[in-house]
This record gives structure tokens, sequence and C-alpha cells, in this order.
């Protein structure tokens, strides 16, 4: 059981919006900054979203992250067949002294 | 543009040890803190270690305190991870991440990877 829960799978259109979400406590997400990394198939994770909702270098604009309370979202707008990947969200724990990832999500774009 | 280099992967029997070494290149490392994070085949992302630039602070996951160890040489740009007494459940790609630069950041803030190298851990 991953500390930062996200679904497993999202699925959408092309062209569509798609959010994935990624709960965590007052530990984690409540009191340090979230990062968002995709994942494609066979591949090293690669920073899109920083600080709750800066977007990396070099990150299409199509990318957003939000940051509420202990909760953090990830939207992708006009989606593309390239943006079939894992996505995970990572934040700092204080209480467990660890970083934490989410369980990650499955994007498959229809 | 920076670049993170792993290697030290292979096959290695359960209650043996290996070394991973991870050599950076386009920053100096020295200025940086480090994380190792860890990928089982088919399975989701798993943080191992984290190291301070200076090498004052570490912090280790739970499953592998007490059995691996990181550390950094500064001087070469290098980051290592010592894992002894492994298990066949250490077997996983383990990639070496640097934590982004700034008063602010916390080891959770990772901006770049490595491309990983692969442990596999069996009889």
């Amino acid at each position: 059981q991953s500390v930062l829960t996200q679904p497993p799978s999202v699925s959408e259109a092309p062209r569509q919006r798609v959010t994935i979400s990624c709960s965590g406590s007052s530990s984690n997400i409540g009191r340090n900054a979230v990062n968002w990394y995709q994942q494609l198939p066979g591949k090293a994770p690669k920073l899109l979203i920083y600080y709750d909702d800066l977007l990396a270098s070099g990150v299409s604009v199509r990318f957003s992250g939000s940051k509420s309370g202990t909760s953090a979202s990830l939207a992708i707008s006009g989606l593309q067949s390239e943006d079939g990947a894992d996505y995970y969200c990572a934040a700092w724990d204080d209480s467990l002294k660890a970083v934490v990832f989410g369980g990650g999500t499955r994007l498959t774009v229809l | 543009e920076v670049q993170l280099v792993e290697s030290g992967g292979g096959l290695i029997q359960p209650g043996g040890s290996l070394r991973l070494a991870c050599v950076a290149s386009g920053f100096t490392s020295g200025s940086y803190s480090m994380n190792w994070v860890r990928q089982a085949p088919g399975r989701g992302l798993e943080w191992v270690a984290y190291i301070s630039s200076s090498s004052g602070i570490m912090h280790y996951a739970d499953s592998v305190k007490g059995r691996f160890t990181i550390s950094k040489d500064n001087a070469k740009n290098a980051l290592h991870l010592q894992m002894n007494s492994l298990r066949v459940e250490d077997t996983a790609v383990y990639y070496c991440a640097r934590v982004r630069g700034g008063i602010a950041a916390t080891p959770g803030d990772i901006d770049y990877w490595g491309q990983g190298t692969l442990v596999t851990v069996s009889s």
C-alpha cells in the first residue's frame, strides 16, 4: 500500500481532458511540495510538475498541476496518443522521514 | 546537460552484496542532494535512500535500513549505494535521482533521473 493514493488507471479519448488525483495526509502533501512524473514504457521517470503547480522545462503546457489541502491533481488537456504512460505523484513525508510515491496511474488514450 | 549514469547492477545470490555507482555530469554533485529510487518488475516507484549535498544527512526506507548504505564522492561527482544481505525482494531497476537545488527543496523534489541499473537477486 502506497502512502499517496492514486487511481490505478484512467482512460480518455484523444483531444479530451483527464485528471489524475493524488491523496495524502498532513505530513506529506499537506506540508510539502508535490511533484508529478511521467514514465513511458521501458524508460526512466521524467519530471512534469514541481512545487505543486509549476511546469518543468520543456514540458507541454497541456500538463498542469494543482493542490488543495492534502490532495493534489494532475490534469492533461488535448490528449494525444503519446501521453499514454504511467504517472506518479511524490512528496516528502515529515513524519516518516521518507520520500513517498503514489502507486502510479496508467493512462490509456483510447 | 544534466546526465546521471548508473552502473554496477547484475545477478547476485540472496545474502550477497553489490555496490551501485552513479556518475553525474552537467552539474557539480557536491552542490546537490541525491536519492536512490527503485522499481521492481511491473511495479511502481519505491524510494530507497537519500543523502544531503554535504553528506551530513542520510535517510533510508525501512525496507533497506541496516542493509544499504548511501554515500557520495564529490571529488568524482559520484553517488554510491552499498547493498548488503540482499534479498529476492530487492530485485529491481535502481535509479539515481537528483534533488532540485534551492533552500526550499525537500528530499522529495527530484528533478532528474538516470536510466537505471537492474539488480536481480536470485539463486
